[in-house]
């Protein structure tokens, strides 16, 4: 079946860089895209970027240039990586795949970073 | 950016009472438009995509409408576990965007 799973710190210290893997299975990364959402606590959701199956990216240009995707197809993971972290980047990082259309059928659970002073 | 706006910000229903969210868009957003039931603590559940398919395996009491710019989430028949928040989200162009959400409370 289908699974995403992110595993990454629970805390990173303020302007250190933040590096989250997700790791899919039940599906390939050269045939569906996967994205980042992030939720700050008690707050809505907000798409990151993505990861199209051609593997070319796309990134919001609310997080300009601290933003990188990337995978490695043969573990099937795909990785985030933030730099210059601030407090305002607590949150939860989802991994997410996309269906057949801009829809997100299939999340992984999530991971809470708290950024720390 | 596409901005999504949602209303109300809070639902209060009873048990068996039809609801109605809404959500608009900024600008024409096609039928591009999704629906998500996220539980606390956990990821949000595809519910309602492209407007009104309803995704496999989510109760039938759950549809979609509308089109362009204004689009609603009905649930016919609310149940305790519908206790929720409900996002939508636009998949016209990028950057992706979700509203703010809809919380939906049980009277």
């Amino acid at each position: 079946q289908v699974q995403l799973k992110e595993t990454g710190p629970d805390l990173v210290q303020l302007t250190q860089t933040l590096s989250i893997t997700c790791t899919v299975s039940g599906f390939s990364l050269t045939t569906y895209n996967v994205h980042w959402v992030r939720q700050p606590p008690g707050k809505g959701l907000e798409w990151m970027g993505a990861m199209w199956n051609g593997g070319g990216t796309d990134y919001n240009s609310a997080f300009k240039s601290r933003l990188s995707i990337s995978r490695d197809t043969s573990k099937s993971q795909v990785f985030l990586k933030m730099n210059s972290l601030q407090t305002d980047d607590t949150a939860k990082y989802f991994c997410a795949r996309q269906g057949i259309a801009a829809y997100f059928d299939y999340w992984g659970q999530g991971v809470m970073v708290t950024v720390s002073s | 950016d596409i901005q999504m706006t949602q209303s109300p910000p809070v639902l209060s229903a009873s048990v068996g009472d039809r609801v109605t969210l809404s959500c608009k868009a900024s600008q024409n957003i096609n039928k591009y438009l999704n629906w998500y039931q996220q539980k606390l603590g956990e990821a949000p559940k595809l519910l309602i995509y492209n407007t009104n398919n309803l995704q496999t395996g989510i109760p039938s009491r759950f549809s979609g409408s509308g089109s362009g710019t204004d689009f609603t989430l009905s649930i016919n028949g609310v149940e305790l576990e519908d206790l929720s928040i409900y996002y939508c989200q636009q998949g016209n162009s990028l950057p992706f965007t979700f509203g703010s959400g809809t919380k939906l409370e049980i009277k």
